[in-house]
């Protein structure tokens, strides 16, 4: 039974670019959630996503941040125009139903940024 | 919002020794999640606790839900233990929303 699944695992861009972070959930699991952790720090809540729906994104920078889940395919976190700050860890998370329940994490994608 | 605080920062001890890492939570949970993030940096999972105690091998975890607080309990620590273990919880005010907030994490390394 495969876990949650997140690509690619290393990220390497150049500032400026566009940086695309996908998620596949656990089989059967509907809600998704990206965290963000910086160096030496606890990871972040950055948006919760149901398919087609995003329910939360109250962690997500107002600009060059965006998410979606469609109704076919993976999570995608992606990042417009990149700087230096934006080089993190970002994982993915997801669970059966929103609230009371586990969340499964993915290995996380390492985005660097030159 | 929930505010999650971990003790102690940092944690040595030499192989076979026991530990207790500590989680204190300000707000009533819907869930508690402990997590170990190895060297590597992925994050294990290792207990949904939100009240109760479970056992898990040499590990082990008490949730005291009305007095605000976790433990974890790593006993007979194996070099294989080490990196840092984060607390995690769920606020039970925080609406329709499931977020998980984490506390800042125990560095722990485990020397022979």
């Amino acid at each position: 039974n495969a876990g949650v699944m997140q690509n690619p695992r290393h990220l390497v861009r150049r500032r400026g670019q566009e940086a695309r972070l996908r998620c596949s959930p656990m089989k059967g699991h509907s809600h998704v959630y990206w965290y963000r952790q910086l160096p030496e720090e606890g990871l972040k809540f950055m948006v919760y996503l149901q398919k087609e729906n995003i329910i939360d994104e109250s962690g997500m920078p107002k600009e060059r941040f965006s998410a979606e889940f469609p109704k076919e395919g993976p999570s995608i976190l992606r990042i417009q125009q990149v700087v230096r700050g934006d080089s993190a860890a970002y994982f993915c998370a997801s669970s059966p139903t929103g609230r009371d329940q586990p969340q499964h994490f993915g290995d996380g994608t390492r985005l660097s940024i030159l | 919002g929930i505010q999650v605080e971990q003790s102690p920062p940092d944690l040595i001890l030499q192989e076979g020794a026991n530990s207790t890492l500590r989680c204190n939570f300000s707000d009533s949970v819907n869930n508690l999640q402990w997590f170990h993030q190895n060297p590597w940096g992925q994050l294990i999972n290792l207990f949904y606790i939100p009240s109760g105690t479970k056992q898990n091998g040499r590990l082990s975890a008490t949730t005291v839900a009305t007095e605000r607080y976790s433990l974890l309990y790593i006993s007979s620590s194996q070099t294989t233990d080490s990196g840092v273990y984060f607390c995690a919880v769920e606020g039970y005010n925080t609406g329709t929303a499931s977020k998980l907030t984490f506390g800042t994490g125990t560095r722990l390394q485990v020397t022979l």
